[in-house]
């Protein structure tokens, strides 16, 4: 089965505590990206990569770190110094930027 | 840098009624695209649309593109409650865009009374 998965599906962390996100593909996608979606705030990009070795911040990347060492892989850790980071996370690929996205499941993080 | 706006926020229609999001933007686009998240879900491409004056349909859905390139709606007829969901749009970085990724829309909420 070809797709895009992320996990785990809720995730509960303490304040002050990294948290690392998984995002895994086998669309064999270039582009790949990482969402926030809070309440009545739609999709706000964190960060987001084009190919391998290589990413970019988007709106919101203060507080956020990823990493592309392989194509099908690109994990998003949430530092303690993120400010708020109880928020559903998106992971989603395409074959290049500007393409049909497809989306991963998401994640509920839930920072207590 | 581009901004898309998109209303209304929300929207409540009795089953059967037609319903219609828009979505605008400041300057022109070289394409946009329209997604629905179903509730507890992620967002699924539905169509994407590139050139001025484009309608395409999907069976109750009709998708259209403005003349200039700067607006776009998605209109659905006789709405089902498989409708219930937020639509989202979304657009290419302009020429010489800011992000050189798609700019997601904060979407339309869109409930379905049986």
């Amino acid at each position: 089965d070809g797709g895009i998965t992320q996990s785990p599906k809720y995730l509960f962390r303490k304040e002050g505590q990294n948290v690392t996100l998984s995002c895994e593909q086998n669309l064999n996608h270039d582009a790949m990206y990482w969402y926030r979606q809070d309440p009545g705030q739609g999709l706000r990009l964190i960060y987001y990569s084009q190919i391998v070795n290589d990413f970019q911040k988007g709106d919101i990347a203060e507080g956020y770190s990823v990493s592309r060492e392989k194509k099908e892989s690109f994990p998003l850790t949430v530092t303690s110094a993120q400010k708020n980071p109880t928020a559903f996370y998106l992971c989603a690929s395409s074959i290049g930027l500007y393409n049909e996205q497809f989306f991963g499941p998401g994640t509920r993080l839930t920072v207590l | 840098g581009q901004q898309v706006m998109q209303i209304p926020q929300y929207q409540h229609v009795q089953e059967g009624e037609d319903f219609t999001t828009y979505c605008n933007s400041s300057t022109t686009l070289s394409n946009i695209q329209w997604y629905k998240q179903r509730p507890g879900g992620h967002p699924v491409f539905l169509i994407q649309l590139v050139k001025s004056g484009e309608v395409k349909k999907q069976k109750r859905l009709t998708f259209q593109f403005g003349e200039a390139k700067k607006n776009s709606s998605l209109h659905i007829t006789a709405t089902q409650t498989t409708d219930v969901g937020t639509y989202f749009c979304a657009v290419g970085g302009d020429y010489g865009g800011s992000q050189g990724n798609l700019i997601f829309g904060k979407g339309t909420k869109l409930s379905v009374k049986p």
